[in-house]
């Protein structure tokens, strides 16, 4: 089994501060990573797909990058509606996600 | 537009069995697979199994191996997830989603039903 690891488990931030979320895989999975959104009592929303991909729709303050065992999300000015829980998720093996992140101010 | 609809919630006892729906509407019901991701009390996503609807394959996580059974009915485009033995622990929010890969599980759950609440308990 892929282990997924997120850090920091939590953090605060301000309006307009830039954010960054890192995910380890315990394999390398090249770039079979995802990254959702989880805003408090919603199902999670897809952000970025194969690392780096941004969804259709998902404003362009959010980006991914990274391949191998190392990722990152960085949101570049936080706004209020991102308060939420982030999670990655890798599928070079079945689906397994990250313990997650959460954000808020 | 297409959405996924799920049941509404249920209670049950220890030992017993639930099974919860997902209905797909506004949509094509076949050429992607639809996945179950439980969500427990203050805790983290964990994908449970999931069907490729056209040719009813399915693929479990190995911790729900023999107590979750995946079933698709193309006629109501509706995908059920039956779990059996329920003890405690498997009080959550089951949420349904949607993969396009039919070749790769997870690849992206690009669409996610509303939720549905299971409580065990006696």
């Amino acid at each position: 089994d892929i282990q997924m690891t997120q850090s920091p488990s939590s953090l605060s931030a301000s309006v307009g501060d830039s954010v960054t979320i890192t995910c380890q895989a315990s394999h390398d999975i090249g770039n079979f990573l995802n990254w959702y959104q989880q805003r408090p009592g919603k199902a999670p929303n897809l952000l970025i797909s194969d690392a780096s991909n941004l969804k259709t729709g998902v404003p362009l303050r959010f980006s991914g990058s990274g391949s191998g065992t190392d990722f990152t999300l960085t949101i570049s000015s936080l706004q209020p509606e991102d308060v939420a829980t982030y999670y990655c998720q890798q599928y070079d093996d079945l689906p397994s996600f990250g313990p997650g992140t959460r954000v808020d101010f | 537009q297409v959405q996924l609809v799920q049941s509404g919630a249920e209670l049950k006892k220890p030992g017993s069995s639930v099974k919860v729906s997902c209905k797909t509407s506004g949509g094509s019901f076949s050429r992607y697979t639809i996945n179950w991701v439980r969500q427990a009390p203050g805790q983290g996503l964990e994908w449970m199994g999931g069907i490729i609807t056209h040719f009813a394959t399915t693929k479990y996580a190995q911790k729900f191996q023999g107590r979750v059974t995946i079933t698709a009915d193309k006629s109501t485009s509706t995908v059920y997830m039956d779990l059996s033995s329920l003890r405690s622990e498997d009080t959550a929010v089951y949420y349904c989603t949607r993969d396009l890969s039919t070749t790769t599980w997870g690849h992206a759950f690009d669409l996610w039903g509303q939720g549905t609440t299971v409580t065990v308990s006696s």
